[in-house]
């Protein structure tokens, strides 16, 4: 079934410096890949989101990278903060058949001040 | 104030006696889906409904059961609970599938 592969698990940075996240999806009918962050003990939010015909989204420290081809996308914090410090979640579905939604597993985010 | 709520909070049930969470949206939104989360594993959704009378399965729907019968309310039905479906329980509602996701509070169950 569809599959979405996240790593690390765990990053650890220092503050001020960058951190990237990646994920790899398997159902090439994925069309719309969000990340949601989710502070200790809080419901997830959504950060940043992408659609399969834009290749790059920036929103101030926030980025995120798309490649179709290789069926993968990334996040991109830069200049970290402490109040970065979380879990992030990256998720792909599509509008074609399924309207599933799949997230990976998790990365924690520790940013060391 | 737009929001999803859940409820309860917190539920602590033993096996095989039926329960119900509820999860409500004042957002008019179609999509609504219910998701558990799991250490190491991440959010797995269980079901979704893309609107009135419309539900389908997501990823580990085994053992669960919603229905949508109004636009704002998505419960999900543990008719007989095993101890393996202790989880974390989130509702999470939006205008369509690819529109931003907004999650309830959250449900902790405990199955014993």
């Amino acid at each position: 079934g569809e599959n979405v592969e996240q790593h690390p698990s765990t990053l650890s940075v220092q503050e001020g410096d960058s951190a990237v996240i990646k994920c790899t999806y398997s159902d090439s009918a994925s069309n719309y890949f969000p990340w949601y962050k989710q502070e200790l003990g809080k419901r997830p939010q959504l950060i940043i989101d992408i659609r399969s015909n834009v290749g790059e989204k920036k929103d101030q420290r926030i980025a995120v990278t798309l490649n179709k081809t290789a069926k993968h996308f990334s996040l991109h914090i830069t200049e970290t903060q402490p109040e970065d410090s979380a879990v992030y979640f990256c998720a792909a579905t599509s509008t074609s058949g399924t309207y599933k939604y799949i997230f990976g597993t998790g990365t924690r985010l520790k940013v060391l001040a | 104030e737009a929001q999803v709520t859940q409820n309860p909070r917190y539920l602590i049930t033993v096996t095989g006696k039926k329960l119900t969470v509820t999860c409500s949206q004042n957002m008019n939104h179609e999509y609504m889906s219910w998701y558990r989360q799991d250490p190491g594993l991440g959010l797995r959704q269980i079901y979704y409904s893309m609107n009135v009378e419309v539900t389908d399965k997501g990823d580990v729907p085994e053992g669960y059961k919603v229905s949508r019968k109004e636009k704002r309310n998505f419960p999900l039905i543990l008719e007989s609970p095993s101890p393996n479906q202790t989880s974390l329980y989130f509702c999470a509602s939006s205008p369509s599938p690819q529109e931003t996701q907004y999650f309830g509070p959250g449900t902790r169950l405990l199955v014993l």
